[in-house]
């Protein structure tokens, strides 16, 4: 039950484009379509805003896209706004029931 | 209005218990897995446990096998966490959350609920 690994820290401009990855095993993010990514403001609940590693829940908005390639799930964040500074969690289903988060990363709207 | 509400956070010794509730509103509770997560401050989310929606099933981190447990009242649309030995690193705000829209995701979560664990 080993934590993903996310990069601790990302930053960009508004209007430009982030990706943030997310790295695990053939155990856990190889294993399954079931990638999730959420978004967390200080002092809140998290967001879902990515499901079964591409999909966007109504509302998200459409900047938000996910992608999968063997091992490594990432997030792109395209036309960076200010309200997109947050903190964010990559999670896994990882077999017999479990699941796994990334450490998170912070992503900073310069 | 479709909801978690936690409750039952405080402050508790190393060694103490602690049992945590989530009532659930605006969906049908009985048919969905629910979730506990962790977050300690200034740190990252950890999956804690989760339960089946006829209990049948549970399944934890095994940082907290043995000592947590995880179980549901589907008659009062609760969810509960009981923990005992309770260890400074358990320290963190518990989130109840849940996948109403079956999404294979946590899709919808409570406010939290803060438990310090320290003497």
């Amino acid at each position: 039950q080993s934590a993903l690994t996310q990069p601790a820290a990302v930053s960009g401009s508004p209007g430009q484009s982030i990706t943030i990855s997310c790295t695990g095993t053939s155990s856990d993010v190889g294993s399954y379509n079931l990638v999730s990514w959420y978004q967390q403001h200080p002092g809140k609940a998290p967001k879902l805003i990515i499901y079964e590693d591409i999909k966007r829940p109504s509302g998200v908005s459409n900047r938000f896209s996910g992608s999968k390639s063997g091992n490594t799930a990432s997030l792109t964040i395209s036309g960076l706004q200010a309200e997109d500074d947050a903190d964010y969690y990559c999670c896994s289903y990882a077999r017999s029931g479990t699941w796994v988060f990334g450490g998170g990363t912070k992503l900073a709207v310069l | 209005e479709v909801q978690l509400v936690e409750s039952g956070g405080g402050l508790v010794q190393p060694g103490g218990s602690l049992r945590l509730s989530c009532a659930a509103s605006g969906f049908t509770f009985s048919i969905y897995w629910m979730s506990w997560v962790r977050q300690a401050p200034g740190k990252g989310l950890e999956w804690v446990a989760n339960i089946k929606p006829d209990g049948g099933e549970k399944y934890y981190v095994d940082s907290v096998k043995g000592r947590f447990t995880i179980s549901r009242d589907d008659a009062k649309n609760s969810l509960y966490l009981q923990m005992n030995s309770l260890r400074a690193e358990d320290t963190a705000v518990y989130y109840c959350a849940s996948d109403p829209s079956s999404r294979s995701a946590f899709d919808l979560w409570g406010q939290g609920t803060m438990v310090t664990v320290s003497s």
